[in-house]
C-alpha cells in the first residue's frame, strides 16, 4: 500500500523570506512523487516531480523539492516567497512496481504568505 | 495545453437524484480519474480507467459508478444521491508516457439537499 502524510494543515510565512511545505511517503518499492498546486476555486496544477536521478528537482514558478530516501521526505522549497504562492498545496505518491496508474494524494497545506 | 473539462462548476441536486457528472479530456490520455475533495481529507479517489470500457475501483467507490464509452470522455455517475454525497469533485487525465502526472479539470461543486 502506498500512503503520503503532510504533517502541517497550514503554514505561515512573511514575504520574501523561505519557504518549506513538508511531505512524508510510504511505498514498498520506488516512488514517484508529485507536488500540485491548487488557488481558490481551480482545479489543482502540476508543479514538479521527482521519477529518477537528482534529489533535487526544479519545477514551475521558482519551486524546488528534495528527494530524501532515508528520511522517506520529499519537502517542497522556495527561496523567496511571494503573496502570490498563497494556495493549497498537496504532495502524492505513485508505487510504479504495483504496475497500476493509482497516485495517492496528501491532505493538503495551506500556505499563506504573508505581505 | 491539455485541456480537461468538467460540464459544470456547480450542481444542486435532491436526495435520491441519479447524478451525471460529465468530464472531457483533449490530449488522448489513456489514463482517466474521478476524486473527491474535503476539507481535511484531501484528494480521494473514487475510480479511475486506464482505457475504454475498462475502471478500476479507488479508495472510495461506494454509491458512485462510471463510464467510459469513449477515450476522451468519463463519466461519474451517483445512482441515488444523498447528503453525505456533497462535496467537490475533480476529474483528472494523464499518461503513463509522462509517469502518470495529472491534469485537472476545474471541479464541480454539488450539493445534495
Amino acid at each position: 500500500a502506498q500512503s503520503v502524510a503532510q504533517p502541517e494543515d497550514q503554514v505561515n510565512v512573511a514575504e520574501g523570506n523561505p519557504l518549506t511545505v513538508k511531505c512524508t511517503y510510504s511505498v514498498s518499492g520506488n516512488p514517484y512523487l508529485f507536488w500540485y498546486v491548487q488557488y481558490p476555486n481551480r482545479g489543482l496544477q502540476f508543479l514538479l516531480k521527482y521519477i529518477t536521478g537528482d534529489n533535487l528537482v526544479k519545477g514551475s514558478y521558482g519551486f524546488e523539492a528534495e528527494f530524501n530516501k532515508s528520511q522517506t521526505s520529499f519537502h517542497l522549497k522556495k527561496p523567496s516567497a511571494l503573496v502570490s504562492d498563497s494556495a493549497l498545496y498537496f504532495c502524492a505518491v505513485r508505487d510504479p512496481s504495483g504496475g497500476y496508474q493509482k497516485v495517492t494524494f496528501g491532505t493538503g497545506t495551506k500556505l499563506q504568505v504573508i505581505p | 495545453d491539455v485541456k480537461v473539462t468538467q460540464s459544470s462548476r456547480y450542481l444542486v441536486k435532491r436526495t435520491g437524484e441519479k447524478v451525471f457528472l460529465e468530464c472531457v479530456q483533449d490530449m488522448d490520455h489513456e489514463n482517466m480519474f474521478w476524486y473527491r475533495q474535503d476539507p481535511g481529507l484531501g484528494l480521494r479517489l473514487i475510480y479511475f480507467s486506464y482505457d475504454v470500457k475498462m475502471k478500476e475501483k479507488g479508495d472510495i467507490p461506494e454509491g458512485y459508478s462510471v463510464s467510459r464509452e469513449k477515450k476522451e470522455r468519463f463519466s461519474l455517475i451517483l445512482e441515488s444521491a444523498s447528503t453525505n454525497q456533497t462535496s467537490m469533485y475533480l476529474c483528472a487525465s494523464g499518461t503513463e508516457l509522462a509517469k502518470n502526472i495529472q491534469y485537472f479539470g476545474a471541479g464541480t461543486r454539488l450539493s445534495v439537499l
